[in-house]
């Protein structure tokens, strides 16, 4: 089966600890991309890769980290989480970031106390 | 980067056809229309996407307006599963390199 899987699904933790969140596809897909959604201000790119070893922000990567060494593996790094972070979390790949369908994970809600 | 106009909230009764529109009248010749919806507690699920021409699949179809400055997905028969935030969104080569840039979407409700 297709799919994006996230983990963990909920993370409470301290501010400044450092936290990675998961991120897998099993599509052989080129494109990934991380968001967070907020109440009021909707879906919004954190950041996204074209392919391995090849990143780029997207709207809000300030606290952010990402690598992308291999192909089916996208974490997101909180080097050191702050209260501003708590949010959901949503993975997505697909074969190219025109060509439609992009898949998204289930979500991980991150709360930072 | 292109943006789109959607209602903010469209209801709609059960088994009934639904039209949703959204306008995007600074689209590029190189942008494609999509369409998301999610569901409520769940990730963003694609419905349909088009570039010119109007678009069938299992889910929805896609109406696009020929001088493609709006557009319109239609559920043909609305059920209770199909209450949840529908995005209209353009992806295209241009500046977003193709990125998915989420508004705010209208929100479905469907009665029974």
């Amino acid at each position: 089966e297709a799919q994006v899987t996230q983990n963990p699904r909920y993370l409470i933790t301290v501010t400044g600890k450092k936290l990675t969140v998961t991120c897998s596809q099993n599509m052989n897909h080129e494109y990934m991309s991380w968001y967070r959604q907020d109440p009021g201000l909707g879906l919004r790119q954190i950041y996204y890769s074209m392919n391995v070893e090849v990143t780029d922000k997207g709207d809000v990567p300030e606290g952010y980290k990402v690598s992308r060494k291999e192909k089916r593996n996208f974490p997101l790094i909180l080097e050191s989480p702050s209260p501003n972070q708590t949010s959901l979390y949503f993975c997505a790949s697909s074969l190219g970031h025109v060509l439609g369908e992009a898949f998204f994970g289930q979500g991980t809600r991150l709360t930072v106390v | 980067d292109a943006k789109t106009t959607q209602p903010n909230s469209m209801e709609s009764n059960e088994e009934e056809p639904v039209h949703l529109p959204c306008n995007h009248s600074t689209i590029s010749g190189t942008d494609y229309i999509h369409w998301y919806r999610q569901l409520p507690s769940q990730g963003p699920e694609y419905v349909i996407h088009g570039l010119t021409s109007n678009v069938n699949n299992r889910m929805a179809s896609l109406a696009i307006a020929e001088d493609r400055k709006s557009s319109t997905l239609i559920l043909h028969r609305a059920t209770l599963r199909d209450a949840a935030v529908y995005y209209c969104i353009l992806s295209g080569y241009g500046g977003s390199q193709g990125n998915l840039i989420f508004g705010k979407g209208t929100k479905l409700s469907v009665k029974p």
